[in-house]
Parts: structure tokens; sequence; C-alpha cells
């Protein structure tokens, strides 16, 4: 069956580093992967989209990679702050389709 | 624009009751999908609407339902709860559909005792 991978312990990094959260999946072959950010009881908010044509995409201090040969994205936050902590998902598209992955957890300390 | 919105914000209900929770979409986007979110399960999509047809739909059981009306709007029902059902409802419009990115509203949290 589909499935998406991603840490589920927190991430702990330091204020200024830069933060790398990776998405595994198997037994799919998506046409394009997107990345969420939810805060506690909020709705997720769509950061970036990144098609199986593209190895990398960015967006200011935020850069996405995918890998098809390897079945994984990672993603990047640059000079990371307090305020980038939240829970990160990734989800993954195809044919109308959308899975998301649980999501990681981000804990920025300053 | 005005993002995605939801009513109630908060519900509580009994178990055997039903539901119906509303999302305000995106003017201009005609997709509508909702999910249900729990800490064991994550984010599971529920159903899709797009010009008032439901166009997909996940693997949750007849109690739960939905419409959409010519204005985009939606509703989602859920009848005879189950203690189970307690999570947090979040709608999400599209300007073309689930593949495009979703822009999700701030959710409905149901808990059902």
């Amino acid at each position: 069956s589909q499935k998406i991978e991603q840490n589920s312990e927190a991430l702990n990094i330091q204020e200024g580093k830069t933060a790398t959260l990776t998405c595994n999946y198997t037994n799919y072959s998506p046409a394009y992967l997107q990345w969420y950010r939810q805060d506690p009881g909020r709705g997720p908010v769509f950061l970036l989209l990144i098609r199986e044509n593209e190895k990398e995409k960015r967006k200011e201090r935020l850069k996405v990679t995918f890998d098809t040969t390897l079945k994984q994205s990672l993603f990047h936050i640059t000079a990371s702050q307090p305020a980038d902590s939240a829970t990160y998902l990734c989800a993954l598209n195809r044919d109308d389709k959308i899975i998301f992955g649980k999501g990681t957890r981000l804990h920025i300390l300053p | 624009k005005a993002g995605v919105t939801q009513t109630p914000r908060y519900l509580i209900k009994t178990r055997g009751q039903q539901v119906t929770l509303s999302c305000s979409p995106i003017s201009g986007h005609r997709s509508v999908s909702w999910y249900q979110q729990t800490p064991g399960q994550g984010l599971q999509f529920l159903f899709e609407y797009f010009s008032e047809t439901q166009r997909n739909k996940g693997n949750f059981p007849g109690r739960f339902s939905g419409r959409q009306f010519s204005n985009s709007r939606s509703e989602m029902n859920v009848s005879t709860l189950e203690l189970g059902d307690s999570a947090l409802y979040l709608c999400a419009s599209s300007p073309g559909g689930r593949s495009y990115e979703q822009y999700f509203g701030p959710g409905t949290r149901l808990t059902v005792t």
C-alpha cells in the first residue's frame, strides 16, 4: 500500500541554523509533492509545490528537493527562527489523489 | 481575498446525535475537500466536491456525507456520532481540484461524549 513517512519524533534546531525535514514514500509515483505548515489548533498552510521533473524549488528561506529515484523529498529552512516552530506536513499528488504524511514537529530553540 | 471559513469552530455532541459542519471556500475556488485530522491517523481525506458534484471519496463509512451548493459553499454531515468521530475537521478549497495546492480553513473541533 502507499505509504508516506515523516520523522515522527520532534526535531530540535538551534536558532540561525538550517533545519532539514525528510519525507520518504513507497509504492507511489507522485506527479508532484507539496509541503504545508500547521500550527496547533489551526489548518495547514500551503508552502511549496514541486513537480516530478523539478529537482529543487526555493521560496525565500525555504528550499525543497525532490528525488524520484530515492523516493524522497527534503525540506530546508535556512537561518531558522523561533517563529518557524510548527508541524510540517508533506503531501503527494497524482491523478487527482492527494495523500498527506503525519508531519514532523519542528522546534527552533532561541 | 478572504480565506476559507468554517463554522462552527467548536462543537460538543453526544453519541448517536448528528452534526452538520459548514465551509465557505475562497472566492473563485470551485473545489472543496473535507479532511479529518486526529493525532493517531493524521490528516485523512473524506471527500471532494467540484461544481456541486462529489468527485472523489475517501474510505469513510456512509455516516459521513457532504454536499456543495451552487455558490461553492459546502456542508458535511455526520450521522449517528461515535466517540471515535472526535477530531478536527478541516475544509480546504482549491482553484482546480485536489491535485492543486489546498487552502485550508481553521477547522471545526468536534468532541463526541
